[in-house]
């Protein structure tokens, strides 16, 4: 059972354009939704971070939109790069029990490649 | 540089003889996990540690072992390897047992590939 769904898969888009990454989830304990990305041969690393007390943030030309009656987020890239093509995940927790720890859930991945 | 270190980055074994791979962090974390990477299933847990000599399941445990008898290393062992943990594996460390307050710091990957 795949808590966190993530789509598509793949996406390809060209230089300039945007790319759209989308994820749902059914936990609604979940309060931490973070987007990792990772390059060819590395592993993931945090990109940016939401709380579902905001609807948006925004780092450069990354976005995180958060719908929370919709259990769904996406990531938006402006202005889309080659530099920018990358496996990205997103993944969601949720708050610790006492003594416990918030385990990340990560979704299936997207594999961007963005074309010159 | 701080940093996650496994070893080795690739490795090729047959069905049943038992590897170990190394997992060694820098930054003084106490939290430390170990996940699989398979197309279109995403990361999965396979074990964690809180601290030294604290260690559970993570979501897909059977065939693995882990150990943390300090607090910088985690290896990751497989008993006796079977096809099907054929993967790229991934370990993870951070400060806090809390996603919140400190991010994932993840290795380079181990190639695993079992005949």
């Amino acid at each position: 059972q795949q808590q966190v769904k993530q789509s598509p898969q793949s996406l390809i888009v060209q230089k300039g354009g945007i790319s759209i990454i989308n994820c749902a989830y059914e936990n609604t304990a979940f309060d931490y939704f973070p987007w990792y990305q990772q390059f060819p041969g590395k592993g993931p690393a945090l990109l940016i971070a939401i709380r579902p007390d905001v609807s948006e943030k925004k780092e450069g030309r990354f976005t995180i939109s958060f719908n929370k009656s919709a259990k769904q987020f996406s990531l938006h890239i402006m202005d889309s790069q080659p530099g920018d093509s990358a496996t990205y995940f997103c993944a969601a927790a949720s708050s610790p029990l006492s003594g416990g720890y918030n385990k990340l859930i990560f979704g299936a991945g997207t594999r961007l490649a963005v074309h010159p | 540089e701080a940093q996650v270190t496994q070893n080795p980055r690739y490795l090729i074994t047959v069905t049943g003889k038992k590897l170990t791979v190394t997992c060694s962090q820098n930054m003084n974390h106490e939290y430390m996990s170990w996940y699989r990477q398979d197309p279109g299933l995403g990361l999965r847990q396979i074990y964690y540690s809180m601290n030294v000599e604290v260690t559970d399941k993570g979501d897909v445990p059977e065939g693995y072992k882990v150990s943390r008898k300090e607090k910088r290393n985690f290896p990751l062992i497989l008993e006796s390897p079977s096809p099907n943990q054929t993967s790229l594996y991934f370990c993870a460390s951070s400060t806090s047992r809390s996603s919140y307050n400190s991010p994932l710091h993840f290795g380079n990957g181990t190639r695993l590939t079992v005949t």
